[in-house]
């Protein structure tokens, strides 16, 4: 089955610094990358996603980018505010498969310093 | 529309107890699946129930079971607690079918202690 391998697993930046988060997946059929906040004691929810027909995608300062051949996917997060402080999961899937699933990361805390 | 909500969210229990957690997805998500949380160990996946049909089971021993009733709420039942058991259980709801595209709606999850 798909295996999501997450690095790192915290990452401390001052407000004002860029802040990136990698990952790998072994499953070659995967074609669906989301990524997921979860801020603390709250639940976890999606901030962006990327399919595999596509390499990067933007969201003001969110950013993630897809390299098929290497299998890796990386989330980026420009301008750090305190407020992006949190658990950051990526995750992938077979969206034409039957696994009914998401496999995750094991997840990046970020601490964004004032 | 209200979240998807989950009951209760924290619980004490000692060990060869046994629990049952509650999920209720959002209106009109036939799709709900069930994710164990731990320190250092990201979101595990236990299994993902549609239409009362459980169709997928994650690497969990048979303590751990679920069903979904036909309004699609579920429910899932840990038996003979272990101290390892102790976790945040979070449910997520969805209206992708085949649950593994598009957005997973978390509740705010349970939170298990183990004694």
């Amino acid at each position: 089955g798909e295996n999501v391998e997450q690095h790192p697993s915290t990452l401390s930046v001052q407000e004002g610094d860029s802040a990136v988060i990698k990952c790998t997946y072994s499953d070659s059929a995967s074609n669906y990358f989301p990524w997921y906040k979860q801020e603390l004691g709250k639940r976890p929810q999606l901030i962006i996603d990327i399919r595999s027909n596509v390499g990067e995608k933007k969201d003001q300062r969110i950013a993630v980018t897809l390299n098929k051949t290497a299998k890796h996917f990386s989330l980026h997060i420009t301008e750090t505010q305190p407020e992006d402080s949190a658990v950051y999961f990526c995750a992938a899937s077979n969206s034409g498969g039957s696994n009914y699933k998401l496999t995750f990361g094991k997840g990046t805390l970020l601490t964004v310093n004032p | 529309k209200a979240g998807v909500t989950q009951t209760p969210r924290y619980l004490i229990k000692t060990r060869g107890q046994q629990v049952t957690l509650s999920c209720s997805p959002i209106s009109g998500h036939r799709s709900v699946s069930w994710y164990q949380q731990t320190p250092g160990q990201g979101l595990q996946f236990l299994f993902e129930y549609f239409s009362e049909t459980q169709r997928n089971k994650g690497n969990f021993p048979g303590r751990f079971s679920g069903r979904q009733f036909s309004n699609s709420r579920s429910e899932m039942n840990v038996s003979t607690l272990e101290l390892g058991d102790s976790a945040l259980y979070l449910c997520a709801s969805t209206d992708s079918p085949l649950a593994n595209t598009g957005e997973l709606f978390f509740g705010e999850g349970s939170r298990l202690t183990v004694l």
